[in-house]
């Protein structure tokens, strides 16, 4: 079984600051894919990121960033130069990458991020 | 918009009462996922198809909840005799590869 776990209910930060979320998972699979969701108020689930089990190489896209550590089971998410727009809750998620529950997503229970203009 | 959507977006039913939801992937996708989120929690894996086929089923599924997916299309998910503890967000995802979910705005329930 796999678990997810982010520690961080809730951050406040004030817009322009950088803020990291934070994701410990649990599995038995040698092969997985770690993501990041971002779900704003809408409620919509909008796709940020999904990582390979294999590439521990950080990424970075604008003012996001992935940090991907193998040995400590984490994949943390930084936002730099926080703005309004980036409230929402954020999910990391975990699924296998074969065999059983290879088509299911295992969710942390989110961090609600509140940036303050 | 070529996504997931969902219909309806809101349903407010009696405790008792039969709902049905609706959920059209995106075209090209043969897998569908539905999933359910309460307040302050991760959205919750429900049930699994690929094309018309139901291949998984949580145990979170009670007999109560149905879920279907004629000629591989669009899928229903029907909540019989509701009760309270059902009030949710409903979400639908639908993949080609099933690690790339693509989800849908979601409809959220709430039974009195």
């Amino acid at each position: 079984a796999q678990k997810v776990t982010q520690a961080q209910t809730e951050i406040s930060v004030v817009e322009k600051e950088d803020v990291t979320l934070d994701c410990v998972y649990e599995t038995r699979d040698t092969t997985y894919y770690l993501f990041w969701y971002k779900q704003p108020p809408s409620g919509e689930l909008v796709f940020l990121i999904r990582r390979n089990s294999f590439d521990e190489q950080n990424e970075i896209s604008g003012r996001y960033s992935w940090n991907f550590q193998k040995s400590t089971s984490s994949f943390n998410f930084t936002i730099t130069a926080s703005q309004v727009v980036d409230s929402a809750v954020y999910f990391c998620a975990l699924i296998p990458a074969a065999g059983a529950g290879s088509y299911q997503l295992t969710f942390g229970k989110g961090t609600k991020l509140s940036v303050i203009p | 918009d070529t996504g997931v959507s969902q219909d309806p977006r809101h349903k407010i039913t009696k405790r008792g009462q039969n709902v049905t939801f609706r959920c059209d992937p995106i075209s090209e996708h043969n897998r569908l996922y539905w999933y359910r989120q309460t307040l302050g929690q991760g959205p919750e894996f429900l049930t699994y198809f690929q094309n018309e086929a139901q291949l998984e089923k949580s145990r979170l599924l009670s007999d109560r909840f149905s879920a279907e997916r004629p000629k591989g299309s669009f899928s229903t998910l029907e909540i019989q005799r509701t009760e309270q503890g059902d009030s949710a967000m409903y979400l639908c995802a639908s993949s080609y590869d099933p690690d790339e979910q693509y989800f849908g705005p979601g409809t959220r329930l709430t039974v009195l």
